[in-house]
C-alpha cells in the first residue's frame, strides 16, 4: 500500500495570502494525485486531478504541482470559502490511499 | 446534473453487517467508477473499494474479507455491505462517483459526485 504523508497538519494563514501544502507519496505515483477540499458537515469536493489540471468549475487560484513522489497544492490568494480540510490521493496503485489532511485556518 | 441518493441503517452491534445502498440519478451508470468512501468521528478519508458497472471490483486489503460491493445496473444503483462491525467501523459513509479516462501515463482519476454521507454507529 502507498502511504501518503501531508504536510503541515494545520496551516495558519491570512486572507490574501497564498498557501502552500505538500503530499509525499511513500513510492512512486507518477503524476496520478489528486487534491480534495473539504468543508465541515460536507463531502469533499474534487479539486485538482493528475497533479496540476483543475477539476471543472475550480478557480485559477487553485493550483497543483509535482509528479513523483512529491507534490504540492498552491493556493495563490486565501479566500474566505478557503479555509478547510485538504486531502491529496493517489491513483496510480490500487487501494487509492487518501493523506491524512492538512487544515488550513485562518491566522 | 448527476447526484448520488444514499441510505442504510445508521446505528449497529458489533458483529452486524453494515448494508448501504446508493442511487445514482440524471447521468450515465457505465464507464464510471462507483466508490465507497468512509471518515471516522474527526479522522481523515479513508478508501474502501469500488465497483464498475460491468461489476468489476477493487477493494481496500484492510478491509477485503469484510467487504462486498455490488451493482445493479436496471436500478443504476450499487450497495456496501461490511461485516462483523465493531466500534473502529464507526463513521460517516460516503457513495461516490471516479471519473476516469486516459491510459497509460495520460490515466486520470477523481471522485468527482459525492453522496450526502451517512453516519454509521455501531455500539452495543
Amino acid at each position: 500500500e502507498i502511504v501518503m504523508t501531508q504536510s503541515p497538519a494545520t496551516l495558519s494563514v491570512s486572507p490574501g495570502e497564498r498557501a502552500t501544502l505538500s503530499c509525499r507519496a511513500s513510492q512512486s505515483v507518477s503524476s496520478k494525485l489528486a487534491w480534495y477540499q473539504q468543508k465541515p458537515g460536507q463531502a469533499p469536493r474534487l479539486l485538482i486531478y493528475g497533479a496540476a489540471t483543475r477539476a471543472t468549475g475550480i478557480p485559477a487560484r487553485f493550483s497543483g504541482s509535482g509528479s513523483g513522489t512529491e507534490f504540492t497544492l498552491t493556493i495563490s490568494s486565501l479566500q474566505s470559502e478557503d479555509f478547510a480540510v485538504y486531502y491529496c490521493q493517489q491513483y496510480n496503485n490500487w487501494p487509492r490511499t487518501f493523506g491524512q489532511g492538512t487544515k488550513v485556518e485562518i491566522k | 446534473q448527476v447526484q448520488l441518493q444514499q441510505w442504510g441503517a445508521g446505528l449497529l452491534k458489533p458483529s452486524e453487517t453494515l448494508s448501504l445502498t446508493c442511487a445514482v440519478y440524471g447521468g450515465s451508470f457505465s464507464g464510471y467508477y462507483w466508490s465507497w468512501i468512509r471518515q471516522p468521528p474527526g479522522k481523515g478519508l479513508e478508501w474502501i473499494g469500488e465497483i464498475n458497472h460491468s461489476g468489476g471490483t477493487n477493494y481496500n486489503p484492510s478491509l477485503k474479507s469484510r467487504v462486498t460491493i455490488s451493482v445493479d445496473t436496471s436500478k443504476n444503483q450499487f450497495s456496501l455491505k461490511l461485516s462483523s462491525v465493531t466500534a473502529a467501523d464507526t463513521a460517516v459513509y460516503y457513495c461516490a462517483r471516479g471519473q476516469y479516462g486516459g491510459s497509460g501515463n495520460s490515466y486520470y482519476y477523481g471522485i468527482d459526485v459525492w453522496g450526502q454521507g451517512t453516519t454509521v454507529t455501531v455500539s452495543s
